[in-house]
């Protein structure tokens, strides 16, 4: 089992409407949970992070953290043809105290007019 | 205040030679990672630095891969000999803390390398 997997795509959406990316992880003790984008041919651009259960909102983007379930989502309102991109989940496993991320493969997102 | 600077930003070289990435993390970030990235294996964590000092190369593939970081606003990452499997994009990213939950990574432009 990976340790951050996500769905490869390509998620196709319509202009406006609500994209919903996902990601699980295996590891329990996970602390800090990270949504990047990244555009074909550039490099990973960090969108926002998450650590505590729940929602928490920036503009057109919400992370979603079940701890539970070991799993965490981004959902992107009001998709826009410019959000087309990978989008890579990220995860802080949290031992020792250091700070390394692990990253999913990532899925890709192509939102058409 | 500039971003993370990787250079080159592409490398085309023969197998067998060797290549130095080079890396100028953000002024005053304390962490420092170096990725690569293949369609086939996605993003890779090859080796971080805190506070310059190394703390898991376990994702360096084999000995031709050597990383040093001399001082807080420099690193390399040397391939010797390099093959054509060592062909990928190479980031560097940097983060302001060495631990804690909110120690988001800031990536370089990344160099990309092609080994004939």
């Amino acid at each position: 089992q990976k340790e951050v997997e996500q769905n490869s795509g390509p998620l196709s959406v319509p202009e406006g409407a609500i994209a919903s990316l996902n990601c699980t992880y295996s590891d329990r003790g996970s602390q800090s949970f990270f949504w990047y984008r990244q555009y074909s041919g550039k490099s990973p651009e960090l969108i926002m992070f998450i650590y505590s259960n729940g929602d928490k909102e920036d503009g057109r983007f919400t992370a979603q953290l079940n701890k539970a379930s070991q799993y965490v989502s981004l959902l992107i309102r009001d998709s826009q043809p410019s959000d087309s991109a990978t989008y890579l989940c990220a995860v802080n496993p949290g031992r020792g105290g250091y700070n390394k991320l692990i990253f999913g493969a990532g899925t890709r997102l192509a939102v058409h007019p | 205040d500039a971003g993370v600077i990787q250079s080159p930003r592409h490398e085309v070289t023969e197998m067998g030679q060797e290549v130095t990435l080079r890396c100028k993390p953000i002024s005053g970030h304390n962490s420092l990672f170096w990725y690569r990235q293949t369609m086939m294996r996605g993003l890779e964590l090859l080796i971080y630095f805190n506070n310059n000092v190394p703390i898991d190369d376990s994702g360096m593939p084999e000995d031709r891969f050597s990383a040093k970081m001399p001082n807080a606003s420099f690193s390399t990452l040397k391939i010797q000999p390099s093959e054509p499997r060592d062909s990928a994009v190479y980031f560097c990213a940097s983060s302001p803390r060495t631990s804690g939950i909110n120690n988001e990574q800031f990536f370089g432009p990344g160099t990309r390398l092609t080994v004939l």
